[in-house]
């Protein structure tokens, strides 16, 4: 029973294209989502996040946006940069209050092609 | 500026053998949490503790076990190692709930179990 969904394992795109990353969710006590990145034989980092009150927060390149209504949030990261290939996570808090971590999706390993 | 440290990196276990991952912080944070990541999968979470003395089962708790003596400190304890634990594990913190929940996570230890 997956919580939090990302439905493509792979995406690929051109280098100064935009890539756009989906996440679904279906418990609808989450209030707050994250998105992490990930290098191979590192930790997540984290990227960028944004609370359920908005719809929308931005951080340089990479935009966030959250439908409620829909339980779909995105990532978008416009241009596209070579070091943005990773694997990037979607997470969600909320349901225990925060403090009992977060719920994540498998992940969607984006590759930026030159 | 350290953040979260974990030992070892890299383990190499007989079935039945115990060990100990050990994970500390320098960020003060109250919040901590062990996860684990299976090939292709998200992250799960094993343990989380809201403070020093303070520990709760996550998601995947059967098979391990927590302490957290310090604020600082937060090992996770295999007693009898399986081959289904073989996996990497992620150490976090956060500092609370009003930060936004951001969790800061580890580098990884990734753990075998033969």
């Amino acid at each position: 029973d997956q919580q939090v969904k990302q439905n493509s394992p792979s995406l690929s795109v051109q280098e100064g294209r935009i890539s756009i990353l989906n996440c679904d969710y279906t418990n609808s006590m989450f209030d707050y989502f994250l998105w992490y990145k990930k290098y191979p034989a590192e930790g997540p980092t984290f990227l960028i996040s944004i609370s359920s009150i908005k719809d929308k927060n931005e951080d340089g390149r990479f935009t966030v946006f959250l439908n409620k209504s829909a339980k779909h949030l995105s990532l978008h990261i416009v241009p596209s940069q070579p070091g943005d290939s990773a694997v990037y996570f979607c997470a969600a808090s909320g349901a225990g209050g925060g403090a009992d971590g977060l719920t994540f999706g498998k992940g969607t390993h984006l590759i930026i092609q030159p | 500026n350290a953040g979260v440290t974990q030992t070892p990196k890299f383990r190499i276990l007989k079935i039945g053998q115990s060990m100990t991952l050990q994970c500390a912080q320098d960020m003060n944070h109250n919040y901590m949490y062990w996860y684990r990541q299976d090939p292709g999968m998200g992250l799960k979470l094993i343990y989380y503790s809201v403070g020093a003395g303070i520990t709760d089962k996550g998601e995947v708790p059967n098979g391990y076990n927590v302490s957290r003596s310090t604020t600082e400190d937060f090992p996770l304890r295999l007693e009898l190692a399986a081959p289904s634990q073989t996996s990497v594990y992620f150490c976090a913190s956060s500092y609370d709930r009003e930060s936004g929940n951001t969790i800061y996570f580890g580098e990884g230890s990734w753990l075998t179990v033969v």
